[in-house]
Order: structure tokens, then C-alpha cells, then sequence
């Protein structure tokens, strides 16, 4: 399977420990995104790299959020002293940076996070 | 800021029957709109794009900005056309993250 990878595909936690998810994106893909999706709710942008740069971050990455894509391969989101509210699934998507044509994003299966 | 509204969360129709899933946008440039799908234990994958104007699987969109919406279309439904369908946008001013909408789940009655 060439497509974006994530692991694990399930996490069960307790509050106040930390997790990390990781994402192998599609080998020639340059742009790289992280986004949580609740129940009834459409996926909400995190944050997203282009190579090993994180160029944008949204507001709701709280300071227990951190990304990394050390050397623009892959990519790992941490979250640090989980609350029940971060019980979600995580998705992460890549892209290649078109100059024209559109900006077509491949998706994971996600990461399914409870928190106890 | 942009907002993508999908105003049905449920839609029922029967095999053969044309299908429409509403889309409207808030944007105040030109965006990118796209229809997302994710079929059953299956995940996100693109089904059209405005930019392209393809009709993929049968299902067209039309962008109207007068009205700002990018409905989904489809003259006749199948029963594999049961899936979840996400609207989203993303603006033309650099900014490369993707706003979807709350999806609406369509399933087709055989």
C-alpha cells in the first residue's frame, strides 16, 4: 500500500499521560497535515508542514500539542497530559505542491484517541 | 473567516432517484471547493473538485458564487453511492488547510 500511513490505528489512555501518533505520508509528498475529527463533526485543521518546515498552526493546538517532521518524511503529533476532550480521531493527510491543477490531499486511516 | 455549512446531516434516497447534498460557503476571496467521500470502513478520498468541472462516479458540482454554494449532484442514485460526503474549501491566499463542513450521510434506499 503506497498510501499515507498512521500509527497506531488505536490509542486508549489515561488522563494525564502523554501519547504520540505517527504519519508516513505518500513518499513524493512535500506538504504534510494533521487534523482531528469529533463525532458529528467534520475533520478541523491542526497544523501542516511543507518539508520539515510547520508553516501554519491552528488555535485550537494547545500548548500540550506539538508536531514534528524532523526530515520531511514523516511526521509525529504528541499530546501531552491528555484531557477527556482530546478523545477524537486524528487524521493526517499529504499533498504535493502544485503549481497548478489543484491541491489534492490523500488521507490516512487516522488515529483513534480515547482518553479515560 | 471561512465557514462551509451542509445543511442536511441525514439524506435518504431511493435507488434511482436524482440526488443533490447541499453545500454553501462563507469566503471572501475565490476558493478551491472540493466534495470529500468516505464509504464504509473506508477513508477520506477526494471525489470531485471544482477546478476539474470532471463528473466522477456520476456526481457533478457546480460552482455558483452568486450563491455561494458547490451542491453535489447525481441524476440517478446507486446503492453504492451510500457513504458520507464532506464539502471543503481552500482559499487561494496561500493558506493550504482545508475547511469542511460537518458532512451529511446519504443512503440509498434499494
Amino acid at each position: 500500500d503506497t498510501g499515507v500511513s498512521q500509527d497506531p490505528r488505536h490509542k486508549i489512555t489515561k488522563r494525564g499521560q502523554n501519547v504520540t501518533f505517527r504519519c508516513d505520508p505518500i513518499s513524493e509528498h512535500n506538504r504534510l497535515y494533521w487534523y482531528r475529527q469529533t463525532l458529528g463533526q467534520g475533520p478541523e485543521f491542526l497544523t501542516y508542514f511543507q518539508n520539515e518546515a510547520q508553516l501554519e498552526k491552528s488555535r485550537l493546538l494547545s500548548d500540550r500539542f506539538s508536531a514534528e517532521r524532523p526530515k520531511g518524511s514523516f511526521s509525529t503529533l504528541e499530546i501531552q497530559r491528555t484531557e477527556q476532550g482530546d478523545s477524537a480521531m486524528y487524521l493526517c493527510a499529504s499533498s504535493f505542491n502544485e503549481l497548478a491543477g489543484g491541491r489534492e490531499q490523500f488521507f490516512g486511516p487516522g488515529t483513534r484517541l480515547t482518553v479515560l | 473567516a471561512q465557514r462551509v455549512t451542509q445543511p442536511e446531516k441525514l439524506l435518504s434516497v431511493f435507488k434511482g432517484a436524482p440526488v443533490e447534498l447541499k453545500c454553501n460557503y462563507s469566503y471572501s476571496g475565490s476558493p478551491e471547493l472540493f466534495w470529500y467521500v468516505q464509504y464504509s470502513r473506508q477513508r477520506l478520498q477526494l471525489l470531485l473538485r471544482h477546478i476539474s468541472r470532471e463528473s466522477i462516479k456520476g456526481f457533478t458540482a457546480d460552482l455558483n458564487k452568486g450563491e455561494t454554494s458547490f451542491h453535489l449532484k447525481k441524476p440517478f442514485a446507486q446503492e453504492e453511492d451510500s457513504a458520507m460526503y464532506y464539502c471543503a474549501l481552500i482559499s487561494n491566499f496561500g493558506n493550504e488547510k482545508l475547511t469542511f463542513g460537518t458532512g451529511t450521510r446519504l443512503t440509498i434506499i434499494p
